[in-house]
């Protein structure tokens, strides 16, 4: 059974740092993985998606990296703003194909980003 | 084009009472998917619709947990004989058969059972 870990479960930073959040993942056997974030009370928005065959994924401020050999992926946000902050989510989807699609969860990184 | 949509946004209910929650996929999104998210926690899935038919309901937690689809957009939850422990946010998860495989998700539906 897959299972996914998030660490840190929180994180408070000063505008401006660079920061990198953490994912990790039991079965390397996956088709993609994406990362979300969440505000509170909100739904999900999806911020990068990288397939099994792709290392990294880059959106403005944000890269993603993905080793699946190892379960590791990283989320990496240069010169955080306080709008960064929120919680973010990693989910991974199965390989195999068929019907095997849904996704895997971790618990997430609260980020608060601090004037 | 318009996002997922659920409604209600909140619904409080009583123990035992029946309940339906509603999503709107974005359209032409054949895949539809409900997750369940407890407080502190992440979505954990509940199905997966593959156009009609429920491709995968091993995430339903037992009998009282029904959904159908069937016209192949929109989906309905529905949950019998409401217990406190059913209360979290309902999530719904709309997937294209083309792309990368993204899943886009609605603002959810929060159930809180009394």
């Amino acid at each position: 059974k897959q299972e996914v870990t998030q660490i840190p479960a929180a994180l408070s930073v000063p505008e401006g740092e660079n920061l990198v959040l953490n994912c990790s993942f039991t079965d390397s056997a996956i088709y993609n993985l994406q990362w979300f974030r969440q505000d509170p009370g909100k739904g999900l928005t999806s911020l990068l998606l990288i397939q099994s065959s792709q290392r990294e994924q880059t959106s403005g401020r944000l890269n993603a990296s993905l080793d699946k050999s190892s379960g590791r992926s990283t989320l990496y946000i240069a010169a955080s703003q306080p709008g960064d902050s929120a919680t973010y989510l990693c989910a991974v989807r199965p390989g195999g194909g068929g019907t095997a699609s849904k996704l895997t969860f971790g618990t997430g990184t609260r980020l608060q980003v601090t004037l | 084009g318009a996002g997922v949509s659920q409604t209600p946004s909140n619904k409080v209910t009583e123990k035992g009472k029946y309940v339906e929650l509603r999503c709107d996929p974005i359209s032409g999104h054949t895949a539809l998917y409900w997750y369940r998210q407890s407080l502190g926690q992440g979505p954990e899935f509940l199905i997966y619709f593959q156009g009609t038919g429920a491709a995968d309901d091993s995430g339903l937690p037992n009998d009282r947990f029904f959904a159908v689809r069937p016209e192949g957009s929109v989906s309905t939850l529905k949950i019998q004989r409401t217990e406190r422990g059913d209360s979290a946010v309902y999530l719904c998860a709309s997937r294209s058969v083309r792309g990368l495989g993204e899943q886009f998700f609605g603002p959810g539906t929060r159930l809180t059972v009394l």
